[in-house]
């Protein structure tokens, strides 16, 4: 079965610093990677996707991630952060099987808190 | 237009007790996941419907747990003799269609405590 890991569970910036979360995954096969993110009060909502072409991915609020498969792995960075990005942050993945399907449930990774000191 | 839902809120209930979970998905998305968040699991997939059937229900911890969906809309998640380790964040997830190149659209979830 396929599993995420997140190197880190906590991560502490001043705003302007640059941001970079790992996300490493477990699975032969094909897969799509996504990045969700959970603000204080919110929903889970989707930041960026990365399905097939070009690796280096960008999202909303300035965030990208770069696939690199020789690695599983499937980092997210942003340049700088800013207060408003304290969050926590899933890496998630869905796997394709033979036939080329998915049903598309998501695997996660155990999650990263970034707090974003002003 | 409005997003995904989930009701109650917030649900607290005694051990043994049977609870209902509620989910209304995004108007057209014929894909709806149910997903449980608790400490020391993380974000775990439970069941996925497709329509009114579930091709996966592999997530489902154990035969306490059911789901069904009606109409292609509504869903709800039942609980049967709830124990401690029940308790959690079940979140409730709809999309267009569930083949992994559709974004997922997640509710608020319902934060069940069982004591």
């Amino acid at each position: 079965a396929q599993s995420v890991s997140q190197h880190n569970h906590h991560v502490i910036l001043s705003e302007a610093a640059s941001l970079e979360l790992g996300c490493n995954y477990s699975y032969g096969g094909t897969v799509n990677l996504f990045w969700y993110v959970q603000y204080p009060g919110q929903h889970l909502q989707l930041l960026l996707k990365y399905f097939s072409g070009d690796p280096l991915v960008k999202g909303i609020k300035g965030f990208e991630a770069e696939f690199i498969k020789s690695k599983f792995s499937f980092n997210l960075r942003k340049p700088s952060v800013q207060w408003s990005d304290t969050a926590e942050y899933f890496c998630a993945v869905t796997t394709l099987g033979a036939g080329g399907t998915s049903y598309g449930k998501l695997t996660f990774g155990q999650g990263t808190i970034l707090t974003v000191h002003p | 237009g409005a997003g995904v839902s989930q009701s109650p809120s917030n649900k607290v209930t005694e051990k043994g007790k049977d609870v209902e979970l509620r989910c209304d998905p995004i108007s057209g998305h014929t894909a709806l996941y149910w997903y449980r968040q608790s400490l020391g699991q993380g974000l775990e997939f439970l069941i996925y419907f497709q329509g009114n059937s579930a091709p996966d229900k592999s997530g489902l911890p154990s035969d306490r747990f059911s789901a069904e969906r009606t109409g292609g809309s509504v869903s709800t998640l039942t609980i049967q003799r709830t124990q401690q380790e029940d308790s959690a964040v079940y979140l409730c997830a709809s999309s267009l269609v569930g083949t992994g190149y559709n974004e997922q659209f997640f509710g608020p979830g319902t934060r069940l405590t069982v004591l």
